[in-house]
């Protein structure tokens, strides 16, 4: 199946820092990709969802200020944490969609653990 | 708008034996439906998923689910469990329409599947 990698895997800031993470699709474009937030032993939820080359469609609640995501590319996505509280720390999953695949399948990255001081 | 509902949170099984998880969905209009596993400390992968055609899917590790439509269930099964299968199991739906490519994957809260020896 197709392949999402997440850098960093971890990552442990300041509060106030801001934390950038990378989410690539590596055997395939991805026209649309998605970053999500998991709290302990809770379900993914929705953050955003972004198309390439275009701004970011935010859901309701989420400060579009405070995570800045950009789709540079067909095959890279970057959210950015800015001035991180502890509040912040938590899972956060990047999935890509396929932009050639008739199935409408999302594929997952492993995640990245944040966790901020 | 779609739900996914998950009403097991954790479903504890012994070794080598059959486990259902179960999931219904509801929504106004038709929708894919899909099964991911996340192990710990990882993204998810992708079990099976049902698009179309027969309504009983079968996927990767022994697992299989069938769709039914009059029940608006999803549930899925495996005949024999075995230790390396505990891992957390999640539910998810997306709309059925053109606009697929920006569609949302809306989650169940998941179930923890515990294999016991």
């Amino acid at each position: 199946g197709a392949v999402v990698s997440q850098h960093p895997s971890r990552v442990i800031c300041k509060s106030g820092t801001s934390v950038k993470i990378e989410c690539r699709s590596l055997d395939f474009q991805a026209t649309t990709m998605f970053w999500y937030r998991q709290f302990p032993k809770q379900s993914l939820m929705l953050m955003a969802t972004s198309n390439e080359g275009s701004k970011a469609t935010y859901e309701q609640g989420v400060e579009k200020d405070k995570f800045l995501i950009n789709h540079a590319s067909l095959t890279l996505s970057t959210l950015t944490v800015t001035s991180a509280h502890p509040e912040d720390s938590s899972f956060y999953i990047c999935s890509a969609r396929d932009g050639t695949s008739l199935t409408d399948t999302q594929y997952f990255g492993p995640g990245t653990r944040l966790t901020v001081l | 708008a779609q739900s996914v509902t998950q009403l097991d949170s954790q479903v504890p099984v012994f070794e080598e034996a059959p486990v259902e998880l179960r999931c219904n969905y509801s929504s106004s209009v038709s929708v894919y439906l899909f099964w991911y596993v996340q192990y710990p400390n990882q993204g998810l992968q992708l079990l099976l998923k049902y698009l179309s055609g027969s309504t009983l899917v079968k996927g990767i590790n022994g697992f299989e689910a069938e769709f039914n439509k009059s029940q608006t269930s999803f549930h899925l099964r495996k005949p024999s469990v075995h230790i390396s299968d505990t891992a957390e199991y999640f539910c998810a739906v997306k709309r059925r329409d053109y606009g697929g490519a920006t569609n949302k994957l809306i989650f169940g809260t998941g179930t923890l599947l515990a294999v016991q020896p």
